[in-house]
């Protein structure tokens, strides 16, 4: 199975600071790569999907980069609704895998 | 807009099977892939399987012995059946879309919390 492993596992930031989370694979995924935001009790929500693609209705502070086995997503200027935990998704190879998550707290 | 909702029992006894029902509301399940994933403390979220519209399947090779996804067109409703359950079983269980454009989860139900508990 691909391994996704998240950097930081957890992350603590203000609002207005510009923050970045890394996604590392086990191997090429090439750009098969989404991100989602997740609040508690609430289900995972789409933000990325093809690495870069900003799903509509994701603010435009979002935004995904990277291909091969590196990927980051990063937030430009956190608001008070971003606080939460994010994961990233392969879906090159099955079985479809996650990340770890990154709790993201207020400072 | 389309909206699932998954339903089913909240308490499974060891060994028995855990039955879930998402049902599909606000649209059709005509070219979709319908989808089931668990989330837990100790696992993290892990895919079980899907479900193409056509009735093709695709389940996670570590679950693939005891999971059954099937489909009810008439009702809208697609289902999972998790045979000889466990402790490690209990999660929270999602069902979601998948779609290749954008080729990710874009809708997803609230999720649902199975225990499995003598």
């Amino acid at each position: 199975d691909v391994q996704l492993t998240q950097s930081p596992s957890f992350l603590s930031a203000s609002v207005g600071d510009r923050v970045t989370i890394t996604c590392r694979t086990t191997r090429d995924i090439s750009f098969y790569l989404a991100w989602y935001q997740q609040k508690p009790g609430k289900a995972p929500s789409l933000l990325i999907s093809a690495a870069s693609r900003l799903q509509s209705g994701v603010p435009s502070r979002f935004s995904g980069s990277g291909s091969g086995t590196e990927f980051t997503l990063t937030i430009s200027s956190l608001q008070p609704e971003d606080f939460a935990t994010y994961y990233c998704q392969q879906l090159n190879v099955f079985p479809i895998t996650f990340g770890q998550g990154t709790r993201l707290d207020i400072k | 807009q389309v909206q699932l909702q998954e339903s089913g029992p909240g308490l499974v006894k060891p060994s028995e099977t855990l039955s879930l029902t998402c049902n599909v509301s606000g649209g059709s399940l005509s070219q979709y892939y319908w989808t089931w994933i668990r989330q837990s403390p100790e696992k993290g979220l892990e895919y079980i399987g899907y479900i193409y519209y056509s009735g093709s399947t695709n389940y996670n090779r570590s679950l693939r012995d005891r999971v059954t996804i099937s489909l009810d067109r008439s009702k809208t409703q697609f289902s999972l059946r998790l045979g000889s359950v466990s402790a490690e079983d209990s999660a929270v269980y999602f069902c979601a879309r998948y779609q290749p454009q954008p080729d990710a989860f874009d809708v997803w139900g609230h999720g649902i919390k199975v225990t499995v508990s003598s």
